[in-house]
């Protein structure tokens, strides 16, 4: 079974731009979850979405948005960018529950100029 | 809301040397227990995980943790260590009945040396 795929692994943008980040569950996954990692803050809940609607969403500012596709393929985007938002973008898939394991993607790595 | 405090931002071992990596939490309701690895350029693993029942948990790499409620602790231990072990261990809790958001510690940075 083919893991969790981000894409793409590595970005540069410069401040004020906007980026989309996607995420592929691996098959069979209906809940996808983001998470933002920087050395400053660690690893922060960004959301949550499971069957196209966002269930959890961590305490981010509006510039960040996510959404989930029929196919539970998800996609994060964040509208202008700050220096702060420089992070590696974490992508977990599981099946539905919180007992049930996240599978983790190996990540984005943004960087904002 | 939950937190979870990993007190020791790096372990430096020998190999061969066993290895306890402390994680303690709050919470006012109650919570599933992780254990991720994270290797250097990739994602996170799960070494193991406390839903209920038996309060000594056994994961992968020969790693277990010992789910101790009055204490609030879950601490990670393995009884030799090996050079391969050198990662990031991250603590996570997540609200049972919660879905799947994750409260992660700061991690602690295991090095093992020859």
């Amino acid at each position: 079974k083919a893991g969790v795929t981000q894409t793409p692994r590595y970005l540069i943008k410069t401040r004020g731009q906007q980026v989309t980040l996607s995420c592929s569950p691996i098959s069979g996954h209906r809940s996808v979850s983001w998470y933002q990692q920087t050395p400053g803050q660690g690893l922060q809940f960004l959301f949550e979405y499971f069957s196209e609607t966002q269930r959890n969403k961590g305490n981010f500012p509006g510039r960040f948005s996510g959404r989930q596709f029929s196919n539970s393929r998800s996609e994060m985007n964040v509208s202008t960018l700050e220096l702060g938002d420089s992070a590696l973008y974490l992508c977990a898939s599981s099946t539905l529950t919180g007992e049930d394991t996240q599978y983790f993607g190996p990540g984005t790595r943004l960087t904002v100029l | 809301a939950q937190s979870v405090t990993q007190l020791d931002s790096q372990v430096p071992v020998f190999e061969e040397a066993p290895v306890e990596l402390r994680c303690n939490y709050s919470s006012s309701v109650s919570v599933y227990l992780f254990w991720y690895v994270q290797y250097p350029n990739q994602g996170l693993q799960l070494l193991l995980k406390y839903l209920s029942g038996s309060t000594l948990v056994k994961g992968i790499n020969g790693f277990e943790a010992e789910f101790n409620k009055s204490q609030t602790s879950f601490h990670l231990r393995k009884p030799s260590v090996h050079i391969s072990d050198t990662a990031e261990y991250f603590c996570a809790v997540s609200e049972t009945g919660g879905g799947n958001k994750l409260t992660f510690g700061t991690g602690t940075q295991l090095k093992v040396e020859l």
